[in-house]
């Protein structure tokens, strides 16, 4: 089955660091690659997504870009925020006969000091 | 714009009970999906609605079921609840079958 592994956290910056949140994954067909963030005390949001091979989201000073050959989808951000403080989660879609399938990862807390 | 609102916020039951949980999606998206979420884990999909069909289904028996309504709200069912059913319920809305944009605060479920 399709699996997302994320490394473990939380991830401890002092601000204007830069960030990478690792994400690998294992998937059947052509995946579409997502993260999401949720911040404290509100929901899981969409934070960028890629949809083919070599793309790459970004949103937000976030980036994160498709690597088909690694099967991954790292997170980065040239310099953190306090206000990035939250939980970051890496996901994927497959789509297959019509029906979709996302998978998540565990999520990988961001705590940025200032 | 209106977000993504669940109901209840907590909930308590009893094994062999069954509960009901509703959600409200995002003004303008006609598609909801929800998911389990178990303490320290990611989101696991239960389903997907899209124009009140089912759009797709994770890995969850037959006692977990939906509707979505022509408001596009929806609701999520378990029947004969399990204790390893307590979990944060999540339901989560976009446009036309597309990936989740957003999530609500989810209902905390606790089986006794």
């Amino acid at each position: 089955g399709n699996s997302v592994t994320q490394m473990e956290g939380p991830v401890t910056l002092s601000e204007e660091a830069f960030l990478t949140i690792n994400c690998t994954y294992t998937a059947t067909g052509y995946p579409s690659l997502f993260w999401y963030v949720q911040y404290p005390g509100e929901g899981l949001q969409l934070l960028l997504k890629a949809t083919k091979a070599d793309d790459k989201g970004s949103n937000k000073g976030f980036e994160a870009t498709y690597r088909k050959e690694t099967t991954s989808f790292h997170l980065e951000k040239g310099s953190v925020q306090v206000s990035d403080s939250a939980v970051y989660f890496c996901a994927l879609i497959t789509i297959s006969g019509g029906s979709y399938i996302p998978t998540f990862g565990r999520g990988t807390s961001l705590i940025v000091h200032p | 714009e209106t977000g993504v609102t669940q109901s209840p916020t907590h909930l308590i039951k009893t094994r062999g009970q069954q509960v009901t949980l509703r959600c409200s999606s995002q003004s303008g998206h006609n598609t909801v999906s929800w998911y389990q979420q178990a303490l320290g884990q990611g989101p696991q999909f239960i389903f997907q609605y899209y124009r009140e069909e089912e759009n797709g289904r994770g890995n969850f028996p037959p006692r977990f079921s939906g509707l979505q309504f022509p408001n596009y709200s929806s609701e999520l069912n378990v029947n004969a609840l399990e204790l390893d059913d307590s979990a944060l319920y999540l339901c989560a809305s976009s446009f036309s079958g597309k990936e989740p944009q957003h999530f609500g605060d989810g209902t905390r479920l606790s089986i006794l």
